[in-house]
């Protein structure tokens, strides 16, 4: 099992210029999440998603959009990039059954927005 | 109001010592569970704790334990025996209410403690 992957791992984009950052995770999981993470500031939630087809807004949804079209993939996209966009971003997944609780996280991915 | 708050933006801890990583939450909701988490330099974060709000005793993995004083609503990490690679950032997160619940398992993060351990 690869777990959660991220794609890509790095990437600088110029303000206005749009991306999609790619979570995949082969566990079958129902719940997907993706995070940025600031200095100092620890990771907070963007968007969500509890199933195929579904998403959700977290704490700082603005500027972000997201799309879960296949249970295995959660996107999350960048239409018009800015400065405070700049971040890591961490995907997470996690199987819903009862007594679960462990979120399991992505490598990262580090933006930069100049 | 922050849901978790951790107040020691750093600590230093002599390899083979222990140390206490603090953190205290608020929630009024009266299932959570609450994660320690470990993020080493190269950014992955690292799963090493957990306790239920429910839960009678106190979390325990290997050289890490959580005292959990649920009238306190504090949930420390406890390190034995630190490391060298103990040496990260460790933050502490929430999660509110059950499956059936509106949160659905999202996690609400502290700053974090950037602990360093040192020879």
């Amino acid at each position: 099992n690869a777990g959660v992957t991220q794609t890509p791992k790095f990437r600088v984009l110029k303000t206005g210029q749009s991306m999609t950052l790619l979570c995949a995770q082969d566990m079958n999981h129902e719940y997907m999440y993706w995070y940025r993470q600031d200095p100092g500031m620890g990771l907070r939630l963007i968007h969500y998603s509890v199933g195929e087809g579904t998403t959700a807004k977290g704490e700082v949804p603005d500027g972000y959009n997201v799309s879960r079209l296949k249970k295995q993939n959660f996107l999350l996209g960048l239409e018009s990039a800015a400065p405070s966009q700049t971040s890591v971003y961490f995907c997470a997944s996690m199987v819903h059954a009862p007594g679960s609780y462990e979120q399991y996280f992505g490598p990262g991915t580090r933006l930069t927005v100049t | 109001a922050q849901k978790i708050t951790q107040t020691q933006p750093g600590m230093f801890v002599q390899e083979k010592e222990a140390v206490t990583l603090d953190c205290t939450y608020d929630t009024s909701d009266p299932s959570y569970g609450l994660f320690w988490y470990k993020q080493p330099s190269s950014g992955e974060m690292i799963f090493l704790i957990y306790q239920g709000s429910y839960d009678q005793q106190n979390a325990t993995e290997g050289r890490y334990s959580l005292n959990f004083q649920k009238a306190r609503k504090s949930a420390n990490l406890v390190i034995s025996a630190s490391q060298l690679g103990d040496s990260a950032m460790y933050f502490c997160a929430m999660r509110e209410g059950t499956d059936r619940g509106s949160t659905l398992g999202r996690l609400y993060f502290g700053r974090g403690t950037q602990l360093t351990v040192w020879p």
